[in-house]
Formats: C-alpha cells, sequence, structure tokens
C-alpha cells in the first residue's frame, strides 16, 4: 500500500497569497497517477487535478499541479476566498487501495 | 448533467445490519466504475472500494475487505454499500463516486452528497 504524507497540517494564509501544498508518496506513483481534491465544510469532495498536473474541467488556473514520481505540489498562486479549504492528494496507479493522503487544511490568517 | 444522489442519514445499532445507495443519472451507468469513500467525523477520506457495474467486478481495500459489501442494480443505475453487523466505529460520512471511464485507474470526478451513518453502541 502507497502512503501518503502531505504537509504542512494547516497553512496559516491571507487572500492573495501564494499557497504551496506538498504530497510525498512512500513510493514512485505509476504512471503519475495523482489527484488533488478539495473539500470544503459539509461538502463533498472536488477534483482540482488528474494525472499530477491536469486541471479537471471548471478548474481557475490559479491552481496548478507539478511534481512525478514520488514527490508532487499543488499551487494556488492567489488565494481567494473561497479558497480556503482541506486539500487531499490521492494516488490511482497501485493496486487497490488508492490511497489518500491525510489532508492539507489552509486557512486564514 | 451527472448526478449521483445518495439515500439519507441512518441511525443504528451495533450489530444491525444496513444498505445505503447512490443514485446515477446523466450518463450510461454500466460504463463507468463507481466507488465508495469513508470519512470518520474530523478525519480524512479512506478509499473503500469500486465496483464496475457492468460486470459487477469489484476491488476492495483490504482495510474494508469482509467488512463491507459493495453491489449495483444496473436496471435502476444504482450503487449500494452494505454491512451487515455494524459496529460503532462505523459511524462516518460515507460518499459515492464515479471514476469517469471504464478504465478504474482514473481519479473521482463526480461525487454524491454523503449519507452520514451513525451506530450507537
Amino acid at each position: 500500500e502507497i502512503v501518503l504524507t502531505q504537509s504542512p497540517g494547516t497553512l496559516s494564509l491571507s487572500p492573495g497569497e501564494r499557497a504551496t501544498l506538498s504530497c510525498r508518496a512512500s513510493q514512485s506513483v505509476s504512471s503519475n497517477y495523482l489527484a488533488w481534491y478539495q473539500q470544503k465544510p459539509g461538502q463533498a469532495p472536488r477534483l482540482l487535478i488528474f494525472g499530477a498536473s491536469n486541471r479537471a474541467t471548471g478548474i481557475p488556473d490559479r491552481f496548478s499541479g507539478t511534481g512525478s514520481g514520488t514527490d508532487f505540489t499543488l499551487t494556488i498562486s492567489r488565494l481567494e476566498p473561497e479558497d480556503f479549504a482541506v486539500y487531499y492528494c490521492q494516488q490511482y496507479g497501485s493496486s487497490p487501495p488508492r490511497t489518500f493522503g491525510q489532508g492539507t487544511k489552509v486557512d486564514i490568517k | 448533467e451527472v448526478q449521483l444522489a445518495q439515500s439519507g442519514a441512518e441511525v443504528k445499532k451495533s450489530g444491525e445490519s444496513l444498505k445505503i445507495s447512490c443514485k446515477s443519472s446523466g450518463y450510461s451507468f454500466s460504463n463507468y466504475w463507481i466507488g465508495w469513500v469513508r470519512q470518520m467525523p474530523g478525519k480524512g477520506l479512506e478509499w473503500m472500494g469500486i465496483i464496475y457495474p457492468g460486470d459487477s467486478d469489484t476491488r476492495y481495500s483490504p482495510s474494508f475487505q469482509g467488512q463491507i459489501t459493495i453491489s449495483v442494480d444496473k436496471s435502476i443505475s444504482t450503487a449500494y454499500l452494505q454491512w451487515s453487523n455494524l459496529k460503532a466505529s462505523d459511524t462516518a460520512m460515507y460518499y459515492c463516486a464515479r471514476h469517469p471511464s471504464g478504465y478504474d485507474r482514473s481519479p473521482f470526478d463526480y461525487w454524491g452528497q454523503g449519507t452520514l451513518v451513525t451506530v450507537s453502541s
């Protein structure tokens, strides 16, 4: 089972600032099959990024994903008020389970 | 428009059985993998398992194998998650979610609204 470790646990930033979230895998993620999701309180997760760097339909271009192998990054270039949420990475390249990271909370400073 | 509509909140006792549902619309149900994700109170997301409605091919997380059953009824485009012997530790929000293709190595692109299951001891 691939273990995904996200850091930091909490990121306290102000609107307009840049957010950089990390996701590190315990072994290489096959074909860079790594996704990022956003979850707001009381809502289901929403797909942001798939294949490590591809934005899902309707996702603003201030969200970008980079990385390969075991190290992946989600960057939000300029935080909007609606971006304050919890972010999860998920690998879907290995045999089940298709594990999630433990999440990074982006909150308002 | 793709929609996944989950059944309502449940309150059960330890040892009871439960089956929750996820009704799909807006796409060809048989041709897309669909899965279940657990979120315990205040915690992160846990991948439970997936099923391909076309042939009911099912994959479980080792953590949940033997504890749950995932099934579908193609005639009504509905996926199910069931327990035969609930425990208090099954208290959580459960989400169904769809893969965007017939290839299971893909992310979840559409999610249901969640079903809250509360199990008292």
